[in-house]
């Protein structure tokens, strides 16, 4: 079965801090993909990165970089020299060819960045 | 141009009326969705269509009805709403049906029932 696990309901840092987002999945596939998205308090979803099961790469843009460890199923996420604006609901999501569903969604880690 | 958009943005209306919610997009893509997200922000899909068919119909109420005139868009008419239908409802859609493309999503329609 698929699942996605976001253990910190809320994080809160001062701004400059890095942050560091958690994300656990579980899947039996060998291939399968898995997303970030950002929900500003505005209230729109913005997709943020696409990471498939075969490149475990880390990947950076920006201040935010992204790692992903097949070993420990996890595929974290890192803010860093947080901003206010980066304050949003942060939701990591699994999508797998064999899925009845075809993204599964954590249940989000609200990020608070306070001045 | 917004790739994805849904109107209204928000609805207020009293319990046992009938709504319907718009979605459309500009992306060319096949494939659309509808989520709805809790006062918990958990967000759940409800449907999913292909091409105007439908491929996925999770445990919705049958009050939910999705119709799709065209594969640019997707509406979603809800009969008889009640106190529980108060959520966020998300309209997205992706290239096609592939595990491995990202959905866009609308900025969502918020609704409130009375």
């Amino acid at each position: 079965a698929q699942k996605v696990t976001q253990a910190q309901t809320e994080i809160s840092v001062v701004e400059k801090e890095d942050v560091t987002l958690d994300c656990v999945y579980e899947t039996r596939d060998t291939t399968y993909y898995l997303f970030w998205y950002k929900q500003p308090p505005s209230g729109e979803l913005v997709f943020l990165i696409r990471r498939n099961s075969f490149d475990e790469q880390n990947e950076i843009s920006g201040r935010y970089s992204w790692n992903f460890q097949k070993s420990t199923s996890s595929f974290n996420f890192t803010i860093t020299a947080s901003q206010v604006v980066d304050s949003a609901v942060y939701f990591c999501a699994l999508s797998d060819p064999s899925g009845n569903t075809p993204l599964v969604f954590g249940k989000g880690t609200r990020l608070s960045v306070i001045a | 141009d917004t790739a994805v958009s849904q109107t209204p943005k928000y609805l207020v209306t009293q319990m046992g009326n009938d709504k319907s919610i718009k979605c459309e997009q500009n992306l060319g893509h096949d494939t659309m969705y509808w989520y709805k997200q809790d006062s918990k922000k958990f967000l759940k899909i409800m449907f999913s269509y292909n091409n105007k068919e439908l491929i996925i119909n999770e445990t919705v109420p049958n009050r939910f009805s999705p119709k799709s005139p065209d594969k640019a868009h997707l509406n979603l008419h809800i009969n008889s709403l009640e106190l529980g239908d108060s959520a966020v409802y998300f309209c997205a859609s992706s290239q096609d049906m592939g595990a491995n493309q990202p959905q866009h999503f609308g900025d969502g329609t918020r609704l409130s029932i009375l």
